[in-house]
């Protein structure tokens, strides 16, 4: 089965700083690959996601990129502020025959300091 | 909000006890998943559900049953609790045909000593 792997599991930035977290995962099949923000005490929320026919995508200060030769993608947070404070996770799954079943990283813990 | 509610949000209990947690939804969602949490694991699927009465295993199952009389209702059970089992778990629905996007609930903290 897949299995996913982030890095790193806890990141410290100043607010402003870029903070970059990666994953790489092993099913070669896997073609979409969601990131979750959990904020303290409540459920995760997507914030952005990717599917393996596009390298890249940006969302205002967020983008994420899809290595698929190399199986990894990354999250790219830009000018973080302290609201961006919380625990990322990243996940894989296939789309074809496994609907909403994501495999999910093991998480990083993101603290922006002023 | 996807409308999504799961109760208890707060549970402690003894090992060897029986455990239902709900998982109730207004919006007729076909898909319904249950996750647990744990430190160092992410987020792992336990159940998963396609409509009333089509449910399934995930990574996680033993220890575990589900059952789906009602499109709006996701129960899971664990049958005789094990400290193993303390955890968070969540519930989450995804929109089926629209993208593989999860809403999930607020969570449910089990304690199982």
């Amino acid at each position: 089965g897949e299995n996913v792997e982030q890095h790193p599991s806890t990141l410290s930035v100043q607010e402003g700083d870029s903070a970059v977290i990666k994953c790489t995962y092993s099913d070669s099949a896997s073609n979409y690959f969601p990131w979750y923000k959990q904020e303290l005490g409540k459920g995760p929320q997507l914030i952005i996601d990717i599917r393996s026919n596009v390298g890249e995508k940006k969302d205002q200060r967020i983008a994420v990129t899809l290595n698929k030769t190399a199986k990894h993608f990354s999250l790219h947070i830009t000018e973080t502020q302290p609201e961006d404070s919380a625990v990322y996770f990243c996940a894989a799954s296939r789309t074809t025959d496994s609907w909403g079943k994501l495999q999910f990283g093991a998480g990083t813990q993101v603290v922006v300091t002023p | 909000d996807a409308g999504i509610t799961q109760s208890p949000r707060h549970k402690v209990t003894e090992t060897g006890t029986p455990v239902t947690l709900r998982c109730h939804q207004t919006e007729n969602h076909r898909y319904m998943y249950w996750y647990r949490q744990d430190p160092g694991h992410g987020l792992r699927l336990i159940h998963y559900s396609y409509g009333v009465k089509d449910t399934d295993k995930g990574e996680v199952s033993d220890g575990y049953s589900v059952s789906r009389s009602k499109t709006e209702d996701f129960l899971l059970t664990l049958e005789s609790a094990t400290s193993s089992q303390t955890s968070v778990y969540f519930c989450a629905i995804s929109l089926e045909a629209v993208s593989g996007e999860l809403f999930f609930g607020e969570g449910s903290r089990l304690t199982v000593l």
